[in-house]
């Protein structure tokens, strides 16, 4: 086990509903991260949670919002979704954002259907 | 500029043999280069990474080799196992940068 807990495992979704994705982390990092990971395509950064504060926000459309309650948990809410938002949504964390080359640690993922 | 070419997409190789996945770089800053591995249902683990200051880093069966002139990396498998199965993904980074850039992945299978 690597320490980073996601769930749930897999989520099916119409485009008018709302629903969340959980993760935490055991390691006791400071530094937390969503990616999207679609087929033939490189695992896209969305967000960067240092020290419970946002860091990066990617460019990421409105209808994924984050939330990081503590140094330990990571909220990724969904709503209006679009069908090409399908993706496996990985959580990961570090020891600290701010120390360059910090070796990550994901979850399994969410594997997320939006129809 | 800051993409990460990587190739091939996908790559079979025999039980015992050598895997060899490679990646190429525009961005002459990057200076930190990993290579995660990631098994169906798994998020991507570290397996090994290597900064520009060395042309070669090995450990156990896994090397990665550094071509600074030419912008390249490359993995390789020695005597590949089908538990090596698996998606690799080579990535890179800039001095004092946490954001990885990622390559698009090479799915490998070993075949016994």
């Amino acid at each position: 086990e690597t320490g980073v807990t996601q769930t749930p495992r897999h989520l099916v979704m119409g485009m008018t509903n709302k629903k969340s994705l959980k993760c935490e982390q055991h390691l006791g990092h400071n530094a937390m991260y969503w990616y999207k990971q679609s087929a033939k395509k490189p695992l896209e950064l969305m967000f960067v949670y240092n020290f419970k504060e946002q860091t990066e926000n990617n460019s990421v459309p409105s209808r994924f919002s984050p939330e990081c309650p503590n140094s330990s948990h990571l909220f990724l809410h969904l709503h209006t979704l679009q069908p090409e938002d399908s993706a496996l949504y990985l959580c990961a964390s570090s020891q600290e954002r701010n120390r360059a080359h910090e070796k990550l640690f994901f979850g399994s993922g969410t594997q997320l259907s939006v129809l | 500029q800051q993409q990460v070419k990587q190739s091939p997409q996908s790559l079979i190789v025999q039980k015992g043999g050598i895997s060899i996945i490679n990646c190429a770089y525009e961005n002459t800053a990057f200076d930190y280069f990993p290579w995660y591995q990631q098994f169906p249902g798994k998020g991507p683990a570290l397996l090994i990474a290597i900064r520009p200051d060395v042309s070669e880093k090995k450990e156990g069966r896994f090397t990665i080799s550094f071509n600074k002139s030419a912008k390249q990396f490359s993995l390789h498998i020695m005597d590949s196992q089908p538990g090596d199965s698996a998606t690799y993904f080579c990535a890179a980074a800039g001095a004092g940068s946490y954001q990885l850039t990622f390559g698009k992945g090479t799915k490998l299978s070993v075949i016994p």
